[in-house]
């Protein structure tokens, strides 16, 4: 497709749960990041990727959250017995390079109950 | 504490009036974008200004990079009420990742 696809679009996880939320990017852009937002929060960094290393993870809030991108496209972010402070929009991000500005995908909203 | 800081936090005007936005840091960045997003979408992307001192317009949109390269403004001449949204600031740093301010929400009154 033309844009940055999430997948699922919702998601609600019972505490405890382990879910992965997919990122496909526009095919061709080396760069991808994930952002964690919180309601009427601007958007918080968690990783970044050029093509599949993983540049910079500092932004994990913990080791339960892991991110891959194993053939340099389709990324994964993966959070291993979520917590209800987990519950939040997750949005990738991808570019072609830097300064030229990221497409952004619709998000991924996750309930943890 | 926040990269960059945006203010004002909120603002609610009538259409028609002017606006400014701001966003500020002591870090130095490669270049700076802002992004409008809508409830339930994605950031979409509004401009990138990557020379200090640059200004740039986007119809009634008017951007400008400090000289500095440390801040930002956006004006908004003759708002209407479909530039309602939340106008995010983002540095991109010279690690090649970029970060987010959070945010002006706008909401723009018939």
């Amino acid at each position: 497709g033309a844009g940055v696809s999430q997948s699922p679009r919702y998601k609600v996880a019972k505490r405890g749960q382990d879910v992965a939320l997919r990122c496909d990017p526009i095919s061709g852009h080396v760069s991808l990041f994930w952002y964690q937002q919180a309601l009427g929060q601007g958007p918080e960094f968690l990783t970044y990727f050029q093509n599949e290393a993983q540049l910079d993870k500092s932004g994990l809030p913990s080791d339960r959250f892991f991110a891959e991108r194993p053939e340099g496209s389709v990324s994964t972010l993966k959070i291993q017995r979520t917590q209800q402070e987990d519950s939040a929009v997750y949005l990738c991000a991808s570019s072609a390079q830097q300064n030229y500005g990221y497409t952004f995908g619709s998000g991924t909203r996750l309930t943890v109950v | 504490t926040q990269l960059l800081e945006q203010s004002p936090q909120f603002l609610s005007i009538q259409e028609g009036e002017n606006l400014t936005v701001y966003c500020n840091s002591s870090s130095v960045f490669s270049s700076l974008q802002w992004y409008r997003q809508e409830p339930g979408e994605g950031p979409v992307l509004l401009v990138t200004v990557v020379t200090g001192g640059e200004v740039k317009k986007l119809k009634r949109l008017t951007f400008q990079f400090g000289d500095a390269r440390k801040d930002s403004s956006l004006h908004i001449t003759a708002a209407q009420t479909g530039d309602t949204g939340l106008y995010l600031c983002a540095g991109d740093t010279f690690n090649n990742d970029m970060r987010f301010g959070a945010g002006t929400r706008l909401t723009v009154k018939p």
